[in-house]
């Protein structure tokens, strides 16, 4: 079974400070996920990346970067938390786009 | 018009009562197709793939009609522990999943 670990489940941050969220995957898939889910806009891809060291935006990357420096670890960056960031993030892996999503269990991050 | 769409419910049944939900996406190109659940503040589980012709699991069936493009999930037999929200998912075979809104069920006594 393919395991996705985000490292926090809850946290909460001030106002602009630098937030980092881990994610691992333990199946060694090429493709990994960072995704928003908020109520009434649904889930909203932050960015994607396909291999070590690539990545894509995706619709909504503005006040968040990534790091991939090793096929198993997604990053997601916060650079300087704002309050319209508090959010449920969730990352995702797959090995092949035919492929149903696998989904860690989250972080609810509050960013007051 | 949204790449997907779901119906947000929310569908109140009795135990025992069967409910289906569907879900219509927009490009006629997209090539895979997936049900999630998805428990209040958790991540979603992919409770099944769907297939061209049609697939069951258990009391859940999923079907893909590629001519009117919509999926559907057919819940028979309704247990208080099916109260979730449905997700319908489509990925158009590139590295664009699109998400429905999700469709929130709610299974009485």
């Amino acid at each position: 079974d393919v395991k996705v670990t985000q490292s926090s489940r809850y946290l909460v941050k001030r106002t602009g400070e630098k937030v980092f969220l881990e994610c691992v995957q333990d199946m060694d898939h090429e493709n990994m996920f960072w995704y928003r889910q908020d109520p009434g806009l649904g889930l909203r891809l932050i960015y994607f990346s396909y291999d070590v060291k690539m990545k894509e935006k995706g619709d909504i990357p503005e006040g968040y970067s990534v790091s991939r420096e090793k096929k198993e670890r997604f990053s997601l960056i916060l650079e300087s938390a704002s309050t319209n960031q508090t959010s449920m993030y969730l990352c995702a892996s797959i090995r092949e786009f035919d492929s149903p999503l696998h989904f860690g269990n989250g972080t609810r991050l509050t960013v007051t | 018009r949204k790449e997907v769409e779901q119906d947000p419910g929310p569908f109140n049944v009795p135990e025992g009562a069967t409910v289906a939900f569907n879900c219509t996406y927009s490009n006629s190109a997209s090539q895979s197709f997936f049900w999630y659940r998805q428990d209040c503040r958790k991540e979603p589980k992919l409770l099944m793939s769907v297939y061209s012709s049609g697939n069951e699991d258990g009391r859940f069936t999923a079907q893909l009609n590629r001519a009117s493009q919509y999926i559907s999930l057919l819940i028979r037999d309704s247990k208080l522990s099916d109260s979730a929200t449905y997700l319908c998912v489509v990925n158009d075979n590139f590295n664009k999943f699109y998400f429905g809104s999700g469709t929130k069920l709610n299974v009485k006594p």
